[in-house]
């Protein structure tokens, strides 16, 4: 299974973009790469998800290196709600192979959106 | 969709009982996780299920822990005899099964073993 390495905890200023840093060099060719997130006492929520190119949605932006080594999840403007614990995972395959899917989740980082 | 529906969403029971914690998966979700996070260990997979078959149980930590899926819209996990040590968040999540799938967690259920 591929690891992920993550910073424990980072601040961002409110209305500034958070850079949030994903070290994964064991991942496979055929491994995504996901980011959750978990607000307090909340289940965790699906952010994003990307392969090999740069993924973009409402929420977030993805950028993999060409070597797909690392990543970093952006989030452009970030707003005090987007305080949480962002999770970078590495899709292992399950058992029953092709089609099989699980999460396995590290510490994450804790991100502090400062007012 | 109401979105993966948990319950109880807390649960307060003595030691030695039996607890069983219910979840309602998203409509057209055809794989279940249950999942539960401590403090110490954080979120750790129990089990999975892909079509209400139990795929990959190695998560489960002992046999006083059993889950179920009798359809694909209810499944069940049951810990007897439950221990102080039970204590947690559960989380059931429900995906697609296809190859880049979003999991959809639920709002957990708060055990707590006195």
């Amino acid at each position: 299974d591929a690891k992920t390495t993550q910073p424990t905890s980072m601040d961002c200023a409110e209305g500034r973009a958070a850079n949030l840093p994903c070290n994964h060099s064991t991942i496979s060719g055929n491994e995504y790469v996901y980011w959750y997130r978990q607000i307090h006492s909340q289940g965790p929520q699906y952010i994003i998800h990307g392969l090999k190119n740069n993924e973009t949605n409402e929420m977030a932006s993805l950028i993999i290196t060409e070597d797909r080594k690392s990543s970093t999840l952006i989030l452009p403007h970030a707003t005090l709600r987007d305080t949480a614990v962002y999770y970078c995972i590495v899709r292992v395959s399950g058992l029953s192979g092709a089609g099989s899917y699980q999460l396995t989740f590290g510490k994450g980082t804790k991100l502090s959106v400062i007012p | 969709d109401a979105g993966v529906i948990q319950s109880p969403r807390h649960e307060v029971t003595e030691m030695g009982q039996e607890v069983t914690l219910r979840c309602k998966p998203i409509s057209g979700h055809n794989s279940l996780f249950w999942y539960r996070q401590t403090m110490m260990r954080g979120l750790e997979l129990l089990i999975y299920f892909n079509n209400n078959v139990p795929i990959d149980d190695s998560g489960m930590p002992e046999d006083r822990f059993s889950a179920k899926m009798p359809n694909a819209s209810f499944s069940t996990l049951k810990i007897q005899p439950s221990e102080p040590r039970d204590s947690a968040v559960y989380f059931c999540a429900s995906s697609q099964t296809s190859w880049d799938a979003e999991a959809f967690f639920g709002q957990g259920t708060r055990l707590t073993v006195v």
